[in-house]
């Protein structure tokens, strides 16, 4: 069974770096069948995709976040990471790890159980 | 972007009777070399991540009750649930993986009556 499952702080200040990572079983992440993304969710609110990364660490990033954001992939330690900078209390939010399929299969058929981020000072 | 929109934004059904849920996208989903859309939808339950219902606008993921359906092609989908179970509580997104920036439609809340 493919699991995933993100960790990192929950509480970050303004203007400093959000990192999380997220470590995957029952799967490789060095697998070319897929894509590896986060995806956030602000509390009450709806889902926004922040990007993906691909086994051969090839990123698409969501253009919105783009300037402020970094994925990175271990295969060594089967997992992949999230940077986030310059972070605001709107980047507050519970955040996703996903996997995703490659070659038009984009649809994400497993979660992680997700991490609330508080931006606070 | 493609712009997802659903409606409506939340919607009250009692049990045993059927819930329709729809979503448009501003520009077509629908890869014409394949004749597939790119749209899938999912369930959210509170405290839990969305779990994956729906892809290609019509198929249904692995063990998810065949009460759940979708529908549509291009620009207009659908999901039906077709005898509300007290289970199906949830809010419930499409999803078009057409192009990036994946986007999501804004959810549509589901109750029972």
């Amino acid at each position: 069974q493919v699991q995933l499952q993100e960790s990192g702080p929950g509480l970050v200040k303004p203007s400093e770096t959000l990192s999380l990572t997220c470590t995957v079983s029952g799967d490789s992440v060095s697998s070319g069948s897929y894509y590896w993304s986060w995806i956030r969710q602000p509390p009450g609110k709806g889902l926004e995709w922040i990007g993906y990364i691909y086994y051969s660490g090839s990123t698409n990033y969501n253009p919105s976040l783009k300037s402020r954001v970094t994925i990175s992939v271990d295969t060594s330690k089967n997992q992949f990471s999230l940077k986030l900078s310059s972070v605001t209390a709107a980047d507050s939010a519970v955040y996703y790890c996903a996997r995703g399929g490659a070659g038009g299969y984009d649809f994400f058929d497993y979660w992680g159980q997700g991490t609330l981020v508080t931006v606070s000072s | 972007d493609i712009v997802m929109t659903q409606s409506p934004g939340s919607l009250a059904v009692s049990l045993g009777e059927r819930a329709t849920i729809n979503c448009k996208s501003s520009q077509s989903v629908l890869y014409s070399s394949s004749n597939k859309n790119y749209l899938a939808w999912y369930q959210q339950k509170p405290g839990q991540p969305p779990k994956l219902l729906i892809y290609w606008a019509s198929t249904r993921d692995s063990e998810v009750p065949d009460r759940f359906s979708g529908s549509g092609s291009g620009t207009d989908f659908t999901l039906t649930i077709s005898s509300l179970q007290a289970e199906d509580v949830a809010v419930y997104y499409c999803q078009q993986y057409y192009s990036t920036p994946y986007t999501f439609g804004q959810g549509t809340k589901l109750e029972i009556k």
